[in-house]
């Protein structure tokens, strides 16, 4: 069974500061990779997804990566604002199923 | 356009009561699944329509959780005899076809079981 697993649970960066959450699964067949950020009380929001056969995919100060050979992928986050706080979520997809991590909790202070 | 709606919003009910959540998809989106998030733990599938097909309804976690999904849009996921450990956020999620397309999310309903 696919595990999949975020590193760290928790994170605390002052505004400004560039930064990188971790994603790693277990089982490299995968269909794609797909981010998302959940606010307290929210559903949640869809940032990137990357499929099996690309590398990385870019949004505005977002970029992810996919190194599916490894089971590891890499949200960046650059010149993190307040805004950006929120949970962040990583979700494979494998058969018709979706397999989410535990997730990141990230505080940018202002 | 209108993205997935969920409701009701919240949801207080006392142990023992059934509860129906209520689901709307994006409209034309064929692929609608159905998740929950417990407090501290990550997202749990739970079923999944696609289209015609049968329901894939591996993630279930006991024979009081069933989902209806009618006309290929809506769906309902009915909890009976609800206990305090189904006490959790319930998100439903829609894409256009299954398989690697993106999901789109509702907002959730917060079940809570006193």
């Amino acid at each position: 069974k696919q595990e999949v697993t975020q590193i760290p649970a928790a994170l605390s960066v002052p505004e400004g500061e560039n930064l990188v959450l971790n994603c790693s699964f277990t089982d490299s067949a995968i269909y794609n990779l797909q981010w998302f950020r959940q606010d307290p009380g929210k559903g949640l929001t869809s940032l990137l997804l990357i499929q099996s056969s690309q590398r990385e995919q870019t949004s505005g100060r977002l970029n992810a990566s996919l190194d599916k050979s490894s089971g590891r992928s890499t949200l960046y986050i650059a010149a993190s604002q307040p805004g950006d706080s929120a949970t962040y979520l990583c979700a494979v997809t494998a058969g018709n199923q979706f397999y989410f991590g535990t997730g990141t909790s990230l505080t940018v202070i202002p | 356009g209108a993205g997935v709606s969920q409701s009701p919003s919240n949801k207080v009910t006392e142990k023992g009561k059934d509860v129906e959540l209520r689901c709307d998809p994006i409209s034309g989106h064929t692929a609608l699944y159905w998740y929950r998030q417990s407090l501290g733990q990550g997202l749990e599938f739970l079923i999944y329509f696609q289209g015609n097909s049968a329901p894939d309804k591996s993630g279930l976690p006991s024979d009081r959780f069933s989902a209806e999904r009618t006309g290929g849009s809506v769906s309902t996921l009915t909890i009976q005899r609800t206990q305090q450990e189904d006490s959790a956020v319930y998100l439903c999620a829609s894409s256009l076809r299954e398989g690697p397309y993106e999901q789109y999310f509702g907002p959730g309903t917060r079940l809570t079981v006193t």
